[in-house]
């Protein structure tokens, strides 16, 4: 079975903050992903990577970096935390390109305050 | 570039009712359409896909069809159980851009 797990639950942060949210997977996936999610809005690709040591811009990559330091690992770094970043997030892997199945861990719910 | 449309935010249901959830999308490519679900708690998971090729998907007593005139997509469930509430997301694959591209999301809500 896939697993993608992420750290931590949920989190409170403060408006200038630095926050970072971690993922790690076991299912030797080339590619990983950050997603967010917000109400009514469904699921907007923050960054990715398909790589070890390589991050890609997604759709909505503004306020947020990704580090991708090994397979299994991949991090969302909020440099200065804001209030329009209250979401929950979620981290992804695949096989491949291309691909139709996402494994999802089960979501950070940051709120920022 | 690819956009799908999931004009249902909220739906509610009673044990045994029909379900029919839409999705538009538009593309320049030969899409493969998915839904996904999100159960309470947890993150989004593949239920269904469904090709140019095959036009129908089957899984868990769901159907998903497909219609390329109206460049739509459905899912369905006969018989909907109180299990079945969670949000449903429909989503494409860009056959260039090998990105999923993901609906906003329909809410169900089923009643005992």
């Amino acid at each position: 079975e896939a697993a993608v797990t992420q750290s931590p639950r949920s989190k409170v942060a403060v408006t200038g903050g630095k926050v970072t949210l971690s993922c790690h997977q076991t299912n030797n996936h080339d590619y990983m992903y950050w997603y967010r999610q917000d109400t009514g809005h469904g699921l907007r690709l923050i960054h990715y990577s398909y790589v070890a040591d390589s991050t890609e811009k997604g759709d909505i990559p503004d306020g947020y970096k990704a580090s991708r330091p090994s397979q299994e690992n991949f991090s969302l770094i909020l440099e200065l935390a804001s209030l329009s970043q209250t979401a929950v997030y979620f981290c992804a892997s695949s096989e491949g390109r291309a691909t139709e199945t996402l494994y999802f861990g089960s979501g950070t719910r940051l709120t920022v305050l | 570039g690819d956009s799908v449309t999931q004009k249902q935010g909220q739906v509610t249901l009673s044990e045994d009712d029909f379900l029919f959830i839409n999705c538009t999308y538009s593309t320049t490519t030969y899409p493969t359409l998915l839904w996904y679900v999100q159960y309470p708690g947890q993150g989004p998971q593949l239920l269904l896909k469904v090709t140019t090729a095959n036009n129908k998907g089957i899984s868990r007593g769901f159907e998903a069809t497909y219609d390329k005139g109206t460049t739509s997509f459905h899912l369905q469930k006969a018989s909907v159980q109180e299990s079945d509430s969670a949000v449903y997301f429909c989503a494409l694959v860009g056959t260039n851009t090998g990105k999923l591209t993901f609906g906003d999301g329909t809410v169900l809500t089923v009643k005992p």
